[in-house]
């Protein structure tokens, strides 16, 4: 069956741009969460949804970064103003529930030039 | 602060060794333990989960869970080429992920 899907695969951006990162979960996945992941270091949490709703955003660094899941589906992270720090792998995970495994897509390589 | 240790590596072993792969974590209440393999460039792959003490196989996946020492281990038998990548310890409480560095293992023909 089909994974996580998330677009776009590269993203190339100047400082100060806007961007917005799109996760698809594996179908009948009700929890999603985002991570983001530096160079020789492990994933980092940014936020989970459970449904529609934000469970825990305790993992966005700064009210720069904003996801939603309107429809309990498909949810975009979105990233106002970047930063050269904001680069990394964006990773989109998806799992049937609290607590059990999570799925990952293949992420979004954010460059901020 | 929520932590999860592995030894960066890299860890060498020859081809058709065992790798012993080790983590330890910080937070008690952690409830499911998982192991994922991250080639480079590529996503975190999951191909171990363990939630109560003790060993759980799959193949020649052999995770080890302590809880009392609050460390979790993965042994790798009949190591391949193939099996070269980057091994991610995770623990959750019930949602996020809280990742270790990762171990970057090598198996050498």
């Amino acid at each position: 069956g089909a994974g996580v899907s998330q677009t776009p695969s590269n993203k190339v951006t100047e400082k100060g741009k806007y961007v917005e990162l799109r996760c698809d979960p594996i179908s009948g996945h009700t929890a999603l969460y985002w991570y983001r992941q530096s160079l020789g270091q492990g994933p980092e949490f940014l936020i989970y949804f459970q449904g529609t709703g934000a469970a825990d955003d305790s993992g966005l660094p700064n009210d720069r970064f904003f996801a939603v899941r309107p429809e309990g589906s498909v949810s975009t992270l979105k990233i106002q103003r970047t930063e050269r720090g904001d680069s990394a792998v964006y990773l989109c995970a998806s799992s049937l529930g609290y607590n059990q495994p999570q799925h990952f897509g293949d992420g979004t390589r954010l460059s901020i030039l | 602060q929520k932590e999860v240790e592995q030894n960066s590596g890299p860890l060498s072993v020859p081809e058709g060794a065992i790798a012993s792969l080790n983590c330890t974590y910080s937070d008690r209440v952690s409830q499911s333990f998982f192991w994922y393999r991250q080639y480079s460039g590529k996503s975190p792959e999951l191909i171990m989960s363990i939630y109560s003490n003790g060993d759980k196989e799959d193949g020649r996946f052999t995770a080890q869970l302590n809880k009392a020492s609050q460390y979790v281990s993965l042994l790798i038998r009949d190591s391949q080429p193939s099996d070269s990548a980057t091994y991610l310890c995770a623990v959750t409480a019930g949602n996020m992920l809280t990742f270790g560095g990762g171990t970057r293992l090598m198996v050498k023909p």
